[in-house]
């Protein structure tokens, strides 16, 4: 059984504070890792398509870290605003036909 | 671009009864993907379609759900007869190709309540 770990649950972070935290999958066999942000009543939106190991990439504040040979991803988001305030979801595959494999998210909420 | 569109947004309906939850993906999108997703758990997949033919629906239970896609564009999702753990939320996702490095991009999603 293929499992995606995220921790923590759940983060309160105060803002203008950093933050990041982690997304765990299995290291062998790895073909592609996603990242999601999914805000209250709206869609889950893509943040990240990540498939080579050392890969970092970045949208404004936020970037994350690919380790495939450990099997871990960091999402950092830097000087946390309000509307970072989401679920924060990641997801594995582990080849070309493969579907994802989603975590159960961090659920990260920006205190003012 | 318009996004991928889903109705209803919510339903309530009681035990026993069926429900049908409409997707119509971003447009040129050949692979739709129905997911559910229960409170605090990650989203799992129900079925995939690339175009109008099913890739994968090995996690959806087919003595109660089912799913078409009909000439390839919009589908339609339907359970019955619900049950009370069915109660959950109801993603749609499209993506330009089927595999694990193609963005997905969500609908809305339908909050379901089985009472």
């Amino acid at each position: 059984i293929l499992n995606v770990e995220q921790s923590p649950q759940s983060l309160h972070v105060q803002e203008g504070d950093s933050t990041n935290f982690t997304c765990s999958f299995p290291s062998s066999n790895f073909y592609a890792l996603h990242w999601y942000r999914w805000e209250t009543a709206k869609s889950p939106e893509a943040l990240f398509v990540m498939t080579l190991n050392g890969d970092e990439k970045k949208k404004g504040r936020i970037s994350a870290t690919l380790n495939t040979k450990e099997g871990y991803s960091y999402l950092y988001i830097k000087g946390s605003q309000p509307e970072d305030s989401a679920t924060y979801l990641c997801a594995f595959s582990r080849d070309s036909n493969y579907q994802l494999i989603w975590g159960a998210g961090t659920k990260l909420i920006i205190k003012p | 671009e318009a996004g991928v569109a889903q109705s209803p947004r919510y339903k309530i309906i009681e035990k026993r009864q069926s429900v049908a939850f409409w997707c119509n993906p971003i447009s040129g999108h050949a692979t739709l993907y129905w997911y559910q997703q229960i409170l605090g758990q990650g989203p799992k997949l129900l079925i995939q379609f690339q175009n109008n033919g099913v890739v994968d629906d090995s996690q959806l239970p087919k003595d109660r759900f089912s799913a078409e896609r009909l000439k390839g564009v919009d589908s339609t999702l339907k359970i019955q007869p619900a049950k009370l753990e069915d109660s959950a939320v109801y993603l749609c996702a499209s993506s330009f190709g089927t595999g694990g490095r193609y963005e997905q991009y969500f609908g809305p999603g339908t909050r379901l309540t089985v009472t």
